[in-house]
């Protein structure tokens, strides 16, 4: 099966600033990744699939790039409505599996 | 809107069964894979199981294989997780979500997951 790890593990960060997570797969995925963003009390919400394809809704603050084993989810000015945990998850063979996660916190 | 929606978990003792059920809407249900994933208390996202859009196919995690069943009635747009011989570490949110694509996808929407304690 596929690892995913994600770092850092939290991630302190001051609103308007720009915060860089990554995401880092055993094997090659190729771009089979996709980025979740999860609220205390919510279920996650697709952010990304494709590795850098965002998803309905997702604003453009948003970015995914990457592609093989080395993933990165790019927020370029921090809005207080983002503050959450982050997964990526992918999809390359059975079982997909999430990394996990990556909490962005206010500092 | 397309939807998902969650319901049956609830407390049960430890090697008793449940059944969890998820209700879609705003799409054709008999179209999509549909996935399980759980996260317990305080931790991360485990992906549970899969059924492929007609229920011809279905996969497991090796954590739930020979417990827990999925399976889905297409004229009733429900999908259901049969889970018996619980343990304490079954105890999790249940979330349904629909796959985005090809039934090894990207999940997309999510319910709102159902609690499952599973306790003495």
């Amino acid at each position: 099966e596929v690892v995913m790890t994600q770092s850092p593990a939290t991630l302190s960060v001051s609103p308007g600033e720009r915060a860089t997570l990554s995401c880092r797969a055993s094997q090659s995925v190729s771009t089979n990744l996709a980025w979740y963003q999860q609220k205390p009390g919510q279920a996650p919400r697709l952010l990304f699939y494709g590795a850098s394809t965002r998803a309905t809704g997702i604003p453009a603050r948003f970015s995914g790039s990457g592609s093989g084993t080395e993933f990165t989810l790019t927020i370029s000015s921090l809005q207080s409505e983002d503050f959450a945990i982050y997964y990526c998850q992918h999809y390359y063979n059975w079982p997909p599996l999430f990394g996990q996660g990556t909490k962005v916190e206010i500092k | 809107q397309v939807q998902v929606v969650e319901s049956g978990g609830g407390v049960v003792q430890p090697g008793r069964s449940l059944r969890l059920s998820c209700v879609a809407s705003g799409f054709i249900f008999s179209s999509y894979g549909m996935h399980w994933v759980r996260q317990a208390p305080g931790k991360g996202l485990e992906w549970v199981a899969v059924i492929w859009y007609d229920g011809s196919n279905k996969h497991y995690a090796d954590s739930v294989k020979g417990r827990f069943t999925i399976s889905r009635d297409n004229s009733k747009n429900t999908l259901y997780l049969q889970m018996n011989s619980l343990r304490a570490e079954d105890t999790a949110v249940y979330y349904c979500a629909r796959t985005g694509f090809a039934e090894l996808g990207w999940f997309d929407p999510w319910g709102q997951g159902t609690l499952v304690t599973v306790s003495s």
